[in-house]
Order: C-alpha cells, then sequence, then structure tokens
C-alpha cells in the first residue's frame, strides 16, 4: 500500500515568508508525528497528533512554528516568518497505535534564503 | 532526558565483511527500541523494532540485539554489500507522545 507522501519535496524560500508543509500519513493510521532534521542537530521532535486528541506541541521551537490535521488524515506544518536557522528536512511519520513502529515519509527540504 | 548515542560515526568496510554498530541510551526505561536505514536525501526505512522484552530481533542479514540493564542495542550486519551503504540511526520513544529520540547515526560505506 501506499507509504507516507510528504510535499513539497524540496522548498527554497526567502527569509520572512510564511511556509506550508503537508504530510499525508498511511491510511489508517492515527498517530502523525513531525521531526525536523538540521546539520549539527540531528532528528527532533516537533510535533505529535493522536487522532481527535489535543497535539502534544512540546517540541515546537517557537511561536512561529504550528501545524493542524483535517480530518484526522493530512497535517499541514506552518511556519511563519521563516529564519534562516529553519532550513532543514522536515520528516512526517505515522503509525498505528499500539504497533509502536513509526512509518517515515521522505521529508521536505527547505531552505530559508 | 534521554539521549542516545552511537558509534562509530562513519564505518567504510569491504564488501563481504561482517560489521557491528552500537547503539547506547541512557535512560534504560524503555518501549522499545528502533534502527531506520536513511540514504543520502531520502526518508528514514525502518528496519528493525525490538519491544523491551526482547533480547534479539532477525531480519535477513540484519540481527539487532537489546540489553536494556546496559542501555546498549547493537545491529549486526552479516555479508556487507555495496547496497548497505547509508546511515543507520537508532531511536527509542520518549515522553508521553512517545516521540522518538534519534542517535546522531553511523555512515556506513561499503566498498565494492
Amino acid at each position: 500500500g501506499a507509504g507516507v507522501s510528504q510535499s513539497p519535496s524540496n522548498k527554497v524560500t526567502e527569509k520572512g515568508k510564511d511556509v506550508e508543509l503537508r504530510c499525508d500519513p498511511i491510511s489508517g493510521h492515527t498517530a502523525l508525528y513531525w521531526y525536523r532534521q538540521s546539520l549539527g542537530q540531528g532528528l527532533e521532535f516537533l510535533i505529535y497528533f493522536q487522532g481527535n486528541s489535543a497535539p502534544d506541541k512540546s517540541g515546537l521551537p517557537s511561536d512561529r512554528f504550528s501545524a493542524e490535521r483535517t480530518g484526522g488524515s493530512v497535517s499541514t506544518l506552518t511556519i511563519q516568518r521563516t529564519q534562516q536557522e529553519d532550513s532543514a528536512v522536515y520528516l512526517c511519520a505515522s503509525s498505528l497505535v499500539g504497533r509502536e513502529t513509526q512509518y517515515f515519509g521522505p521529508g521536505t527540504r527547505l531552505l530559508v534564503l | 532526558k534521554q539521549e542516545v548515542t552511537q558509534i562509530p560515526a562513519a564505518l567504510s568496510v569491504p564488501e563481504g565483511e561482517n560489521l557491528v554498530l552500537n547503539c547506547s541510551f541512557t535512560d534504560s526505561a524503555i518501549y522499545n527500541l528502533q534502527w531506520f536505514r536513511q540514504d543520502p536525501g531520502k526518508g528514514l526505512t525502518s528496519l528493525l523494532l525490538i519491544q523491551s522484552s526482547q533480547r534479539e530481533q532477525t531480519s535477513g542479514r540484519l540481527n539487532a540485539s537489546l540489553d536494556k540493564s546496559s542501555g546498549r542495542s547493537t545491529l549486526y550486519i552479516a555479508a556487507s554489500q555495496p547496497g548497505d551503504s547509508a546511515t543507520y540511526l537508532c531511536a527509542v520513544p520518549s515522553g508521553s507522545a512517545r516521540q522518538l529520540t534519534f542517535g546522531s547515526g553511523t555512515q556506513l560505506t561499503v566498498l565494492p
């Protein structure tokens, strides 16, 4: 079956612009995670959605970052007023609750000039 | 706070060698441990997941072991091939969201 998909695959933007990154999880997966992978920081957790529960936003680095998940499926990560330090690969993962294994998408490579 | 360390950071071996990648974690109260592979410019591919009650898990030429009490896991790759060249990451879930805490990875190069 189809895996986790993310779009766009690459995004170049200017400092100060807003960007939206999209994630389509595996069908039926109720848990969805966003991570960020940057040079020197490795992979870090950003936000977690589980079903209709309030998201766990404990990993978001600043209030410029937000995310939503509509209908328990597609998720959008929004970065407002982008900064150069936001340049990274943004990875989305989904899982079946109780199965633990997280399946990752190919990522969105964001470059802020 | 859970910390995950991987040694070595990079490894280069000739084709056909058996090799071991190491992962250590500071908090032994883990649910499971997962090994991933990441190819350049790609996302993460799950290789093996070991539950906390298990001591090892095998998939093809890969064997992962887990010693919770000592905070260590190893990934054994038998008869390495050039196609095994990639970065290997280990990760453990932590926090209420069971978000993964990752090691920094081991970059493996298998020379033909």
